[in-house]
This record gives C-alpha cells, sequence and structure tokens, in this order.
C-alpha cells in the first residue's frame, strides 16, 4: 500500500524549532519529488516547500524562507522539515505529498494525513 | 489573498450540477501551467480529483470534469450527491514566484 506518514509535531513556543519527518512506504521513493503543504486552522491549503529527487532542487514558499529546511533520505525513504524561528502563523496542519512527474507542475497524487504543529506561547 | 481565485461557496441540489471556477492571471494558468483539483472531506487529508487539467485519477467517479481555458479553469460535478459535500482547491505553478506551487483559496460545497 503506498503510504506517507508524519510526525514529529507538537506545541513549540515563539522562536522555537520543532523537525517533522514523513516515512513513505509502498512507492519507489527516490523517484519522485517531495513536498509539504500546511493548513491553518479553518484556512485554505498553502504550499510550503518542495524537494527534487536527489535532492538538488528545493524550493520554498515566501513565508517560510529562512526558516524552514526540507530535506531527504532516499535510503531511509523519508523527508523532513526542520522548522526554525517559529511564529504564530505557522500554526497549521503539515501535510506531506508525493509530486508525480514535475516538481514544479505535477500533482501531488498521495498524501499523509498530516501532522499538527501549534506555535504558541 | 491568493494567487487562484475561487468562489468561497457554491450548493446546489442532489441530482444538480454545480461547478467551481479558479481564475487565475497570465503569470499561472494563462502561461500554460497544468492546474489539479483536489477534494477534501471535513477531518481528512486532501485527495486528487483531477490532474492535467481533465484528468481522472483511477476510482475518480466521472461525475466529477475539469476544463481548462486562458487564465481559468472550472471543476464540474454533475449528478450532486450528499457525499460530495466537501471543500475543494485548485493548485497550480506560477512563475512570477521562485518555484512556487499556488492553490486557490478553496471552495466549500454543500449538497442541499
Amino acid at each position: 500500500e503506498v503510504q506517507l506518514v508524519e510526525s514529529g509535531g507538537g506545541l513549540v513556543k515563539p522562536g522555537g524549532s520543532l523537525r517533522l519527518s514523513c516515512a513513505a512506504s509502498g512507492f519507489t521513493f527516490s523517484s519522485y519529488s517531495m513536498n509539504w503543504v500546511r493548513q491553518a486552522p479553518g484556512k485554505g491549503l498553502e504550499w510550503v516547500s518542495s524537494i527534487s529527487t536527489s535532492s538538488s532542487y528545493t524550493y520554498y514558499a515566501d513565508s517560510v524562507k529562512g526558516r524552514l529546511t526540507i530535506s531527504r533520505d532516499n535510503a531511509k525513504s523519508s523527508l523532513s522539515l526542520q522548522m526554525n524561528s517559529l511564529r504564530a502563523e505557522d500554526t497549521a496542519v503539515y501535510y506531506c505529498a508525493r509530486v508525480d512527474y514535475d516538481i514544479l507542475t505535477g500533482p501531488s497524487s498521495v498524501w499523509g494525513k498530516g501532522t499538527t504543529v501549534t506555535v504558541s506561547s | 489573498q491568493s494567487v487562484l481565485t475561487q468562489p468561497p461557496s457554491v450548493s446546489g441540489a442532489p441530482g444538480q450540477r454545480v461547478t467551481i471556477s479558479c481564475t487565475g492571471s497570465s503569470s499561472n494558468i494563462g502561461a500554460g501551467y497544468d492546474v489539479h483539483w483536489y477534494q477534501q472531506l471535513p477531518g481528512t487529508a486532501p485527495k486528487l480529483l483531477i490532474y492535467g487539467n481533465n484528468n481522472r485519477p483511477s476510482g475518480v467517479p466521472d461525475r466529477f470534469s475539469g476544463s481548462k481555458s486562458g487564465t481559468s479553469a472550472s471543476l464540474a460535478i454533475t449528478g450532486l450527491q450528499a457525499e460530495d459535500e466537501a471543500d475543494y482547491y485548485c493548485q497550480s505553478c506560477d512563475n512570477s514566484l521562485s518555484g512556487s506551487r499556488v492553490f486557490g483559496g478553496g471552495t466549500k460545497l454543500t449538497v442541499l
């Protein structure tokens, strides 16, 4: 079964750090670009970051550039999101999603169930 | 404000046809980038509904269809069913924002 499982969410104070992980199974992880998408409470979907198959290319939304870092470990079929200098507006459910065919234009046909990040004092 | 504009809500009675619009610009949909549509049922992760403007993944009923023209795209749902009540999002790429994948603001579909 094709599956993505996120972990690492939790409550963190403003200015703090958190590392999210996403474990992939059921498909050849190294063959797909991956991305993180978030959804603030009661709000819509927001693309956060994407990474190419060999990590050669990474892209970030302006709202997180310089604070969040995406990475992957193909040997472990794992995707990560290091989150630093967290702000209240980073509070959201974070989804890991597989990108099909093109890192910029392809659809995301596989999604995890999400992990919740709450930034509050 | 989202780069792609969707109506906040649409509604229809069971059996009816509804459409959801997704309006962009010359830097995204109008530039020729594909539009994809996602369905998000309450409390669940998004699910890919339409990819590449008008293609349905395996398992998606043919009641769902997509189209694209100029700087806009549309999702049509025919034979509306109660289980179609959900949030719907369009997604594309924008070349005015470095490496940016963009979503519409989302449309809440209510089945009356």
